[in-house]
């Protein structure tokens, strides 16, 4: 069955520097890969979709690409600030009945 | 309006006790979702409705009964719960299955 996971479960980075969270999966290419950013007791919040046949999304100071070859997708947060701090989310999905499934997180830490 | 409200945000109930959790959105999705979140655990989903019908159970014990009573409510029914449900219970809508609107959640404790 399809897996995903994020190789990192915290991530510690000065302010201003990039911030760069990966996400990998087995199998199948998904249809889509998606990157939520969530708050403590939040629900998550949509950042960023990327479709198999799209290599990079760019939106204000994220980008997330999608490798296929190497079954992985990146998703950058460029000049970070505290304010970024968060756990954020990789979610794959199918064209078929909206299923999406999210990896582990990782917990972003930006400190001033 | 483009907010998931869900209601009660907090919930603590005894494990013979019949509750319900709800939520409504108003943007017209046609996708709606139940997901269930461990501390330090990503959300798991447990069910997914389209166009008002249940098209996803993830294998979700029968003490979770989901129901959807029109295109703007879902609620989810909860009975003879156990400890290890205690959890932080997510809905989500979305316009066409793929990009998600997440309600703030149910933090529930059964005891």
């Amino acid at each position: 069955s399809q897996k995903i996971e994020q190789n990192s479960e915290a991530l510690n980075i000065q302010e201003g520097k990039t911030a760069t969270l990966t996400c990998n999966y087995t199998n199948y290419s998904p249809a889509y890969l998606q990157w939520y950013r969530q708050d403590p007791g939040r629900g998550p919040v949509f950042l960023l979709l990327i479709r198999e046949n799209e290599k990079e999304k760019r939106k204000e100071r994220l980008k997330v690409t999608f490798d296929t070859t190497l079954k992985q997708s990146l998703f950058h947060i460029t000049a970070s600030q505290p304010a970024d701090s968060a756990t954020y989310l990789c979610g794959y999905g199918s064209n078929q009945g909206g299923k999406l499934i999210f990896g582990q997180g990782t917990e972003l830490s930006v400190k001033p | 309006d483009t907010e998931v409200t869900q209601t009660p945000k907090h919930l603590v109930m005894g494990m013979t006790n019949k509750k319900s959790l709800k939520c409504e959105q108003h943007m017209g999705h046609r996708a709606m979702y139940w997901y269930k979140q461990k501390a330090k655990k990503p959300p798991e989903l447990m069910f997914v409705y389209s166009y008002e019908k249940l098209s996803i159970n993830e294998s979700v014990p029968s003490r979770f009964s989901p129901e959807c009573p029109n295109s703007s409510l879902l609620n989810l029914h909860l009975h003879a719960l156990q400890p290890e449900d205690s959890a932080l219970y997510l809905c989500a809508s979305s316009p066409r299955g793929e990009k998600l609107f997440f309600g703030s959640g149910t933090q529930l404790s059964v005891l």
